[in-house]
């Protein structure tokens, strides 16, 4: 299976300051007959499903405010809120759909300092 | 738009079986893969199941492989999971969730229901 690691597991971030959050796989999820990366973000508000924010490590989702924006290739993946808004506040999951079984990373908690 | 409703939660005893149902709307049911995804009380995410939009693929997590089967009813636009031999370690909400591409099985998630509780406890 392959190991989605993510870092920090928590974040304090000042409003309108950038937040960035890692996630590295154990092993390559760039499929090289496409060069895609099967990557995707998530963030989930408590009391609610995930949402999902981006595929393909940087296509940002329809509706999805522009200041989300995804980065990297290969084992090493970041999403970066460019300036953090007080309806950010949530835990950010990356997710390699690469190989079944679909694996998640562990989350990372983002709060307001 | 797109909705998708999860019922059969509930609490049950320890080695006993119990049914998920996910009814579908506001999209071509048959033309997508779905997943159950769960998450246990305060924990992350974990992916459980899979099955291709006309039902002749299935792929189960290690986890509940076994105990577990991913069906659907394209006529009915509802998924299913029936769980069997339910241990304290399945306690979770329960998601279905559409697959990202239409016809693929293997992908993100772009839609999810909002959950059904599974509570495994004697």
């Amino acid at each position: 299976d392959i190991v989605m690691t993510q870092s920090p597991d928590s974040l304090a971030v000042s409003l309108g300051e950038r937040a960035t959050i890692n996630c590295k796989s154990s092993q390559s999820v760039l499929y090289s007959s496409n060069n895609k990366n099967y990557l995707a973000w998530y963030q989930q508000k408590p009391g609610q499903p995930p949402k999902l924010l981006i595929s393909w490590a940087s296509t940002r989702e329809s509706g999805v405010p522009d200041r989300f924006s995804g980065s990297g290739s290969g084992t090493d993946f970041t999403l970066t809120i460019s300036s953090l808004q007080a309806e950010d506040v949530a835990v950010y999951y990356c997710q390699q759909y690469y190989d079944t079984p679909i694996t998640f990373g562990q989350g990372t908690r983002l709060e307001i300092k | 738009q797109v909705q998708l409703v999860e019922s059969g939660g509930g609490v049950v005893q320890p080695g006993r079986s119990l049914r998920l149902s996910c009814a579908a709307s506001g999209f071509s049911f048959r033309s997508y893969a779905m997943h159950w995804v769960r998450q246990a009380p305060g924990k992350g995410l974990e992916w459980v199941a899979v099955i291709s939009y006309d039902g002749s693929n299935k792929y189960y997590a290690g986890s509940v492989k076994g105990r577990s089967t991913i069906s659907r009813d394209n006529s009915k636009n509802t998924l299913y999971l029936q769980m069997n031999s339910l241990r304290a370690e399945d306690t979770a909400v329960y998601y279905c969730a559409r697959d990202g591409v239409g016809y693929g099985y293997n992908n993100w998630f772009d839609s999810w229901g909002q959950g059904t509780l599974v509570t495994v406890s004697s």
